[in-house]
Formats: structure tokens, sequence, C-alpha cells
């Protein structure tokens, strides 16, 4: 599985944008990036994902370099309720045929007055 | 639409007991994984199923857990007998297909407490 870097905490103002970074050196070329929150005592909330281009959705933009290497999810005008734990996964592919994502310990973000 | 569903929500139980829980997957979901969440860490997958056929269970601890999903829809995930160090949130999680494009959505997981 290719394994992704993450901080292990971020701090953010409130109605600033938040940058989380994500390093993913051993990614695959059919291999997505997706990003998930979890906030306590809930199960794991999908934000959004991508594979090659840059995405944006209502709640973030994905941006991932032209080497694939590494991407950044961006929150533009985070909100106290976006304090939580943000995990970023690549999409393992298995032999098998199936696929799976495989959670690190994510970057725990807190945004603040 | 209806999201994932999961039930019982919490569960206490004492160690060598058995406890099950239940998943609904969301309408014509194809693809259906059980994870386990131990407090402080990620989740970590336990088993995946592509209708009523088992995809990968290659993490899931078959001496004393065991998942089934009969009819390609609702699943059940047991463990029996429990110890102390199976008290985690198990969460459900589907998504259409295989491919890997297709989002992963999570249900509020089932809390389990072995004492």
């Amino acid at each position: 599985d290719a394994k992704t870097t993450q901080p292990p905490s971020m701090d953010c103002a409130e109605g600033r944008a938040a940058n989380l970074p994500c390093n993913h050196s051993t990614i695959s070329g059919n291999e997505y990036v997706y990003w998930y929150r979890q906030i306590h005592s809930q199960g794991p909330q999908y934000i959004i994902h991508g594979l090659k281009n840059n995405e944006t959705n209502e709640m973030a933009s994905l941006i991932i370099t032209e080497d694939r290497k590494s991407s950044t999810l961006i929150l533009p005008h985070a909100t106290l309720r976006d304090t939580a734990v943000y995990y970023c996964i690549v999409r393992a592919i298995l032999t098998g045929g199936g696929n799976k994502l495989t959670f690190g310990t994510g970057t725990q973000l807190k945004v603040e007055l | 639409e209806a999201g994932v569903a999961q039930s019982p929500r919490y569960k206490i139980i004492e160690k060598r007991q058995s406890v099950a829980f239940w998943c609904n997957p969301i309408s014509g979901h194809a693809t259906l994984y059980w994870y386990q969440q131990i407090l402080g860490q990620g989740p970590k997958l336990l088993i995946q199923f592509q209708n009523n056929g088992v995809v990968d269970d290659s993490q899931l601890p078959k001496d004393r857990f065991s998942a089934e999903r009969l009819k390609g829809v609702d699943s059940t995930l047991k463990i029996q007998p429990a110890k102390l160090e199976d008290s985690a949130v198990y969460l459900c999680a589907s998504t259409t297909g295989l491919d890997g494009g297709n989002t992963i959505y999570f249900g509020e997981g089932s809390w389990l407490t072995v004492v």
C-alpha cells in the first residue's frame, strides 16, 4: 500500500484558509488520493478525491502535484466546526481485484477564534 | 439518500462473551467494508465484500471474528469470544463498486467496550 505522510497537528484561525499537506511519494498511476475527516465519536466523513487533476467541491479543494507525489487539501474559509482529524489516503488496488482505504494517523486540525 | 446504517450504536460486554454488529449499506452499493478503529488510531480494514463474496479478509482475526453478507445487502460482524483488546469502534462502509473513483461512505460506527 502506498504510504502517506501528514503533519500530526495544525492550527488555523477561523475564516482563514486551512492548507493541509500530504506526501504520497510511492503512489501508483491508477491509485486515487482521498481525503476524509473525523470528528470525535463520528464515522469518517468523505471530503474529496482525485487522480491527477485538481478537484473542487462544496467542501474543499484538492491540489495534486504534477508528479502526484504530494497533495494539499484546502478548506477555503475554516470554521470552528472544521476542527477534526483529517486523513489523506491513497486508495490501494488489491491483487484480488478489490481496493481499500488504508488510514494513517492523520492531521489534527484545530480551528481557533 | 439514506446513509450507511449500523447497530447497535454502543455495546458493553464482559470478556469471553460474544457480540454481533449489523450494517445496512447505502442502497445499491455492491461493495461493503468493515473497519476497526482503536482509540487514537486510524481505522483498520478487517474485511471487504463484493456482493455476497469476500474480496479481502487478510486482516480479520479469524479465530474470533467472523463476518457474513449472505444476500449481498446487509452484513453482520461477530466477535466470539471477545477480548479486552477488542474494545474499539467498528465501522461499516460501502461503495457502488470496486473502481477506485467510487466514493466510500462510512456509517457512524458501533462502539464496543469489553470489560
